[in-house]
């Protein structure tokens, strides 16, 4: 069954340091999505991308994060300086359609210390 | 605005127990509805959707009906496995298909 893919699974950065979150969505998806689980806390949507742009971004999705999607395969989030309210686990996600269920990867366990 | 509402955990129960886990939704037009398993340590999976008022989606012995007359999409088994223990979230997508919006997340336990 397609999988979405994500690296690293886990990354350990110092606060104000640079990360870039990897994605590769399922092939014939369309529909591309950031989320992020503080531990314990509920899934907390964070952008969403189709046809090469932002369809809607949340409060949290400051000045401090882009998406981008270089090639035809990778789906990227990028946090330029991280703080330690950062630390969470970041899941991308990607589908068809809203009729569809949407696919999560499993996650990128991010901590900054 | 959209939003979903669960039940609050934990929930404990014995195996082979039945297990019901309600969620009510608030939504503009017509979302589509889900309920997402995480497993200890693990990603989101998707364990079944309905994308209409009245659909049922089902999978691995999990049901919830869609039920647009009490805006609710309870998730029911008949019979719980210990392999069952995970955390359940209840979501939906709207027409415009910009976001899920979740739940705050059941944790569910299964004792033998």
């Amino acid at each position: 069954e397609p999988e979405v893919t994500q690296t690293p699974s886990h990354q350990v950065t110092q606060m104000g340091q640079e990360v870039i979150l990897r994605c590769v969505p399922i092939s014939n998806h369309l529909y591309f999505y950031w989320y992020r689980q503080i531990l314990g806390q509920k899934v907390e949507f964070l952008v969403s991308f189709y046809n090469n742009e932002i369809s809607e971004k949340s409060e949290i999705f400051d000045d401090q994060f882009s998406v981008e999607r270089p090639d035809g395969s990778n789906f990227t989030l990028k946090i330029r300086s991280t703080k330690l309210e950062d630390s969470a686990m970041y899941f991308c996600a990607s589908g068809k359609g809203i009729n569809y269920g949407y696919t999560f990867g499993s996650g990128t366990r991010l901590t900054v210390v | 605005g959209n939003s979903v509402t669960q039940m609050e955990g934990p929930v404990t129960l014995s195996e082979e127990a039945f297990l019901t886990i309600n969620c009510t939704y608030t939504a503009t037009g017509y979302p589509s509805l889900f309920w997402y398993v995480q497993y200890p340590g693990e990603g989101l999976q998707l364990l079944l959707k309905a994308t209409k008022a009245d659909d049922k989606g089902s999978n691995k012995g999990f049901e919830a009906t869609y039920r647009k007359e009490t805006t609710s999409f309870h998730l029911e088994k008949g019979s719980v496995q210990v392999s069952d223990s995970a955390v359940y979230f209840c979501a939906l997508i709207d027409n415009t298909g910009n976001q899920f919006y979740f739940g705050t997340g059941t944790s569910l336990t299964v004792i033998p």
